[in-house]
C-alpha cells in the first residue's frame, strides 16, 4: 500500500523554527517527485514546495521563499521541510504529497497531514 | 500566477442526483487541471488528472471534461459519499501550482 505520513508539527512561537518530516512506502521513492502542501481555512490549499527525485532542483511558493527548505533522503525514504521564520500567517495542515504524473502534474497520494500552529 | 475559480462554492442536491462542478482557470491551462475529494479531518485525494481521467479505484459515476479555461466534474448520480468539498488544481506552468477555492457538495 502507497503511504505518506507526515510528523513533527505542534505549537511554535513566531520567529521560531519546525522541522515537518514525512516518510514514504510502499512506492519507489527515489523516482517521484514529491511535494509539500498546506491548507487553512481562509486560504484554502496552498502549494509550498516541490523537491526533484535526486534533490537536485527545488521550487517555493513566493511566500516561503528564503524560510523554508525542502529536502529528501531517498535512502530513508524520507521527505522533509525545514520552516523557519515563521509566522501567525504559516498556520495549516501541511500535507505530504507525491507528486505524480510524467511532468509532477498531480497529487497522489496525500499524508494525514500535520498540524503547525504558529502563536504565542 | 493562475488563479481558479469554482462554483457555486456550495451546491446542494438529494442522492441519485447528478452533481455539475466548474472549474475556470484565469488563463488556459491546457488539459492540466485535476480534481480532488476531501472529507471533513481526511487530506484530500485525487479523483481526476489530466482534465478528463479517472484515478485508481475511482468509481465511474466521476467524470472530468473541460480544456483550455473551462473544467466540469460530474458525478453521474450522487451516492451518501460523495457529500464532500471538491477542488480543483493546476499545474499548466508550474512553480506555482494553484487551487480552486472549493465547491462544498452538501445533502439537500
Amino acid at each position: 500500500e502507497v503511504q505518506l505520513v507526515e510528523s513533527g508539527g505542534g505549537l511554535v512561537q513566531p520567529g521560531g523554527s519546525l522541522k515537518l518530516s514525512c516518510a514514504a512506502s510502499g512506492f519507489n521513492f527515489s523516482i517521484y517527485w514529491m511535494s509539500w502542501v498546506r491548507q487553512t481555512p481562509g486560504k484554502g490549499l496552498e502549494w509550498v514546495a516541490n523537491i526533484k527525485r535526486d534533490g537536485s532542483e527545488k521550487y517555493y511558493v513566493g511566500s516561503v521563499r528564503g524560510r523554508f527548505t525542502v529536502s529528501r533522503d531517498n535512502a530513508k525514504k524520507s521527505l522533509y521541510l525545514q520552516m523557519d521564520s515563521l509566522s501567525a500567517e504559516d498556520t495549516a495542515v501541511y500535507y505530504c504529497a507525491r507528486a505524480s504524473g510524467v511532468n509532477a502534474n498531480w497529487f497522489d497520494p496525500w499524508g494525514q497531514g500535520t498540524l503547525v500552529i504558529v502563536s504565542s | 500566477e493562475i488563479v481558479l475559480t469554482q462554483s457555486p462554492a456550495t451546491l446542494s442536491l438529494s442522492p441519485g442526483e447528478r452533481a455539475t462542478l466548474s472549474c475556470r482557470a484565469s488563463q488556459s491551462v491546457g488539459n492540466y487541471l485535476a480534481w480532488y475529494q476531501q472529507k471533513p479531518g481526511q487530506a484530500p485525494r485525487l479523483l481526476i488528472y489530466d482534465a478528463s481521467n479517472r484515478a485508481t479505484g475511482i468509481p465511474a459515476r466521476f467524470s472530468g471534461s473541460g480544456s483550455g479555461t473551462d473544467f466540469t466534474l460530474t458525478i453521474s448520480s450522487l451516492e451518501p459519499e460523495d457529500f464532500a468539498v471538491y477542488y480543483c488544481q493546476q499545474r499548466s506552468n508550474w512553480p506555482p501550482y494553484s487551487f480552486g477555492q472549493g465547491t462544498k457538495l452538501e445533502i439537500k
